[in-house]
């Protein structure tokens, strides 16, 4: 069973903040919501994870709701550099294992 | 630098062929996967092992192996019975609890 559902594809333009929604409404008490990102051909790259709290590194911020049944990635000034697409991610602690979400393709334009 | 190591980045299977891929990790963790990717789609779970000599099965087994020997490597055979192995091939590691999981950066197989 899917995990999280993303919407397939957004764009924003280049500057503005880009705000990616995850919907992961069966999670439970010890799941973690990570946040990936792949350009073309390419590894994923970590970007940040949470699990209750909202969360900000040099990348992104990530806003959890108070029922953890939804989260939202922010990138506050996007670049063209952030094109790529965007994986939610649910981590089952006790076995370890990552369930992947379809992705959102993000296109920034100038 | 700390990271984890694929090889071959391109690689040609024939026809009844078996084929392994690298993966070797230095960031001393003890969970590795194997994922698998098609263009366009996202990745899929191969097999994954959270300690040495141990590993499971994950949603698309059918037609691979894998073994866990060193807690460093963790190889994937595509064997002949894997019908469509034309794909990109991700090998991840993690440490415990809420570390995140690092990638590398993949090797595509085709068929000759």
């Amino acid at each position: 069973d899917a995990k999280t559902t993303q919407p397939p594809s957004m764009d924003c333009a280049e500057g503005r903040a880009a705000n990616l929604p995850c919907n992961h409404s069966t999670i439970s008490g010890n799941e973690y919501v990570y946040w990936y990102r792949q350009i073309h051909s390419q590894g994923p790259q970590y970007i940040i994870h949470g699990l209750k709290n909202n969360e900000t590194n040099e990348m992104a911020s990530l806003i959890i709701t108070e029922d953890r049944k939804s989260s939202t990635l922010i990138l506050p000034h996007a670049t063209l550099r952030d094109t790529a697409v965007y994986y939610c991610i649910v981590r089952v602690v006790d076995f370890n294992k990552f369930y992947f979400g379809s992705g959102t393709k993000l296109n920034v334009k100038p | 630098d700390g990271g984890i190591t694929q090889s071959p980045k391109y690689l040609f299977r024939k026809e009844g062929q078996n084929v392994t891929l690298s993966c070797e990790q230095n960031l001393n963790h003890d969970a590795m996967y194997w994922y698998r990717q098609d263009p366009g789609q996202g990745l899929r779970l191969i097999y994954y092992s959270q300690i040495v000599n141990d590993f499971q099965k994950g949603d698309i087994a059918e037609g691979y192996s894998v073994s866990r020997e060193k807690k460093e490597s963790f190889p994937l055979t595509v064997t002949s019975a894997q019908k469509n192995p034309t794909a990109f091939y991700l090998c991840a590691s993690s440490g415990r609890l809420s570390q995140p999981q690092h990638f590398g950066d993949g090797t595509r197989l085709s068929i000759l």
